[in-house]
């Protein structure tokens, strides 16, 4: 199974500071389509999760430009540049390459 | 708009059984893959199942594979899972959601508690 390595952010965040949240695959995501496979989701107090990046750097629809991803084909970042109250939360990383479909860790963002 | 609505949830014995369902509305169900998300108490998300668009593919993570069961009608616009042999370890809101390389909807969730 591929192992998602999620890292931790230096919570609170000050708000309209930037943040950025690391992300680690076992296994390379990057499909010989040249797609590779890596969702970003944020989970925020008491709701669903809603999709924010897809393919490593494709923004949902809807999503706030303030968000974008980035990496390589195992290490990925996504950045949250000036940090609003509503992006609270908890943010996690997928890789969508194969199953068993798995998730990091969950990474939570608190702001200040 | 799309929706997905789930529903079924509740507090069952361990062993026992309990089937979600979940209703779908707002595009073409039958073009897309669905899945089963969950999520147990204060924890992350976890894959539970996953459904090819006509329901002749199915997977599933070794967790959950032999006891869980998804399934879809594609003329009622409906997913379901069937979960058997349940174990206090399956305790969790489930999500479904709509897969295409992404889950880019989901349902509200619905909770099953698993206790004696």
């Amino acid at each position: 199974d591929i192992v998602m390595t999620q890292g931790a952010l230096p919570n609170p965040v000050p708000s309209g500071e930037s943040a950025s949240i690391t992300c680690q695959s076992s296994k390379s995501l990057l499909h010989s389509n040249g797609k590779t496979y890596l969702n970003w989701y944020l989970q925020r107090p008491g709701q669903s999760p809603q999709l924010l990046i897809y393919w490593m750097s494709t923004r949902a629809s809807g999503v706030s430009d303030r968000f974008s991803g980035s990496g390589s084909g195992t290490d990925f970042t996504l950045k949250i540049s000036s940090v609003e109250a509503e992006d609270v939360g908890v943010y996690y990383c997928q890789q969508f390459l194969e199953y068993p479909l798995t998730f990091g860790s969950g990474t939570k963002l608190e702001i200040k | 708009e799309v929706q997905l609505v789930e529903s079924g949830g509740g507090l069952v014995q361990p062993g026992r059984s309990l089937k979600l369902s979940c209703a779908a509305s707002g595009f073409t169900f039958s073009n897309y893959y669905m899945a089963w998300v969950r999520q147990a108490p204060k924890k992350g998300l976890e894959w539970v199942a996953t459904i090819s668009t006509s329901g002749s593919r199915t997977y599933y993570p070794d967790s959950v594979k032999g006891r869980f069961t998804i399934s879809r009608d594609n003329a009622k616009s409906s997913l379901y899972l069937q979960m058997n042999s349940l174990k206090s370890e399956d305790t969790a809101t489930y999500y479904c959601a709509r897969e295409r390389f992404n889950y880019d909807y989901w349902g509200q969730g619905v909770m099953v508690t698993v206790s004696s």
